[in-house]
C-alpha cells in the first residue's frame, strides 16, 4: 500500500526551530511537496523537493532523501503566525498527489 | 486575482439526492484534482484531471463522478450520496509548468445525513 507518516502533533516556542519530518512508502515518485493549513482555511503551497538535498524558502527549507524515502520541512524563527497544520504529499505519477495525515504545529509565545 | 472558486461552501442533504459541487480556475491551469479531508487522514485524492475530456482515479473514486468539458471547470458529482461521504471536499488547480504547485479552492463542507 501507499503511506506517508509524520508526527501528529509539534509545539515550539517563538523564535525557535522546528523539523516536520516525513517518511514515506509509495508505488512511484516524482517529488516531495509540503503544504501549509490553517484552521477552518485551504492548504497553500510551501515548498518542493524532487531531487536530494535542501532547498530553502525564506524562513522555511525542506530537505529530501530519495534513498531513505525521507525528507523534512524545517521552519526558523518561528512566529505565532506559523501555528498551522502541515502536510507533506507525494507526487505519485501524473497528478497523482498521496497525502501525509499532517502535523498540527503550535507555536507559543 | 488569480483563484479556484468552489461552489456551495456549505451543503447539507440527505441519503441518494444527486448534487454537484462546481469547481472553476481562472489561471487557464492544465490540471485540476478533487480531495476529500477527514480529520486525522490528511486529504485523499479523488479525480484528477490532466487534460480536457482526461480524468483519472484518485485514491478513494468510489461514489464520485466528474467530467473534464471545458478547461476551467471541474465538477465533481455525486449521484447518489451516503453518510460516509460528509466531508470537507477541495479543488485544486495546477499549471502544467510546475505540476507540483496546486492551488486550492476554499472547500466546501458538505453534510449527508
Amino acid at each position: 500500500g501507499q503511506s506517508l507518516e509524520q508526527p501528529s502533533e509539534v509545539t515550539a516556542v517563538e523564535g525557535a526551530i522546528v523539523q516536520i519530518n516525513c517518511t514515506y512508502q509509495t508505488s512511484g515518485f516524482y517529488g516531495l511537496s509540503w503544504y501549509q493549513q490553517h484552521d477552518g482555511g485551504a492548504p497553500t503551497f510551501l515548498s518542493y523537493n524532487a531531487l536530494d538535498g535542501l532547498e530553502e524558502t525564506g524562513r522555511f527549507s525542506s530537505f529530501l532523501s530519495r534513498s531513505d524515502s525521507y525528507g523534512y520541512l524545517l521552519l526558523q524563527e518561528l512566529q505565532m503566525k506559523d501555528s498551522a497544520s502541515y502536510f507533506c504529499a507525494v507526487t505519485n505519477y501524473g497528478q497523482n498527489f498521496v497525502f501525509g495525515p499532517g502535523t498540527r504545529l503550535s507555536v507559543l509565545p | 486575482e488569480a483563484q479556484v472558486t468552489q461552489n456551495p461552501r456549505y451543503l447539507i442533504t440527505v441519503t441518494g439526492k444527486k448534487l454537484t459541487v462546481t469547481c472553476s480556475q481562472n489561471m487557464n491551469h492544465e490540471y485540476m484534482s478533487w480531495y476529500r479531508q477527514d480529520p486525522g487522514l490528511g486529504l485523499r485524492q479523488i479525480y484528477y484531471s490532466m487534460n480536457v475530456e482526461v480524468t483519472d482515479k484518485g485514491d478513494v473514486p468510489e461514489g464520485y463522478k466528474v467530467s473534464r468539458k471545458e478547461k476551467r471547470n471541474f465538477p465533481l458529482i455525486l449521484e447518489s450520496p451516503s453518510p460516509n461521504q460528509t466531508s470537507l471536499y477541495f479543488c485544486a488547480s495546477t499549471s502544467g509548468s510546475h505540476p507540483y504547485e496546486q492551488y486550492f479552492g476554499p472547500g466546501t463542507r458538505l453534510t449527508v445525513t
